[in-house]
């Protein structure tokens, strides 16, 4: 069973400041790394997947790096706005049918 | 855009019923997914699908659930005899295939709640 810790748990941001949380997760047998970001009472939408070592991903506002061989990811949100509060999640998982091994999440909060 | 859609939304089932949760996946996928997250934990893998049959399963997906896609459209997970520690919420994803890994895209979740 892969261990896949996201930190932190929980964060609250002003509205227009930038912030990052990280994902770790076993390097071994790494294939692909996926962040998801949820919002309540909707689906999780998929925001990046990441397969290289040293892989940065961008969508608008929000990026994400990769860094396979110490088994971490980080994503940035620049000028956080309020419709980016929702949980993060990300999920290393193989390629095929594999399944996805998710975090607990970071709960984001930004406040206006 | 083309999204993975779930009925019903929520599903209300007395102690050892058999219940059917539905999933209808995007059109031209062909992996497809069941997890479900437990109030209050981390959203857990339960089974995949391709090429009509099980691909991968986890520890969860014991006798008492399978899976099923009866005709080109609809992905079912049944739960025989279900207890009250199945409470929970049920994604369904599909995936699409293609050169380079591709997301799951889920749907909105059904929230099953055993009595």
């Amino acid at each position: 069973i892969l261990n896949v810790e996201q930190s932190p748990q929980s964060l609250h941001v002003q509205e227009g400041d930038s912030t990052n949380f990280t994902c770790s997760f076993p390097s071994s047998n790494f294939y692909a790394l996926h962040w998801y970001r949820w919002e309540t009472a909707k689906s999780p939408e998929a925001l990046f997947v990441m397969t290289l070592n040293g892989d940065e991903k961008k969508k608008g506002r929000i990026s994400a790096t990769l860094n396979t061989k110490e088994g971490y990811s980080y994503l940035y949100i620049k000028g956080s706005q309020p419709e980016d509060s929702a949980t993060y999640l990300c999920a290393p998982g193989g390629g095929g049918a594999d399944g996805l091994t998710f975090g607990k999440g970071t709960h984001l909060i930004i406040q206006p | 855009e083309p999204e993975v859609t779930q009925t019903p939304s929520h599903q209300v089932t007395q102690m050892g019923q058999e219940v059917i949760l539905r999933c209808v996946p995007i059109s031209n996928h062909l992996y497809f997914y069941w997890y479900r997250q437990i109030l209050g934990q981390k959203v857990e893998f339960l089974v995949s699908f391709y090429n009509n049959e099980i691909s991968e399963k986890s520890e969860i997906f014991d006798d008492q659930f399978s899976v099923e896609r009866p005709d080109g459209s609809n992905f079912t997970l049944k739960i025989r005899s279900t207890k009250l520690e199945d409470s929970a919420m049920y994604f369904c994803a599909s995936r699409d295939t293609g050169g380079d890994v591709q997301p799951q895209h889920f749907g909105d979740g059904t929230r099953l709640s055993i009595l």
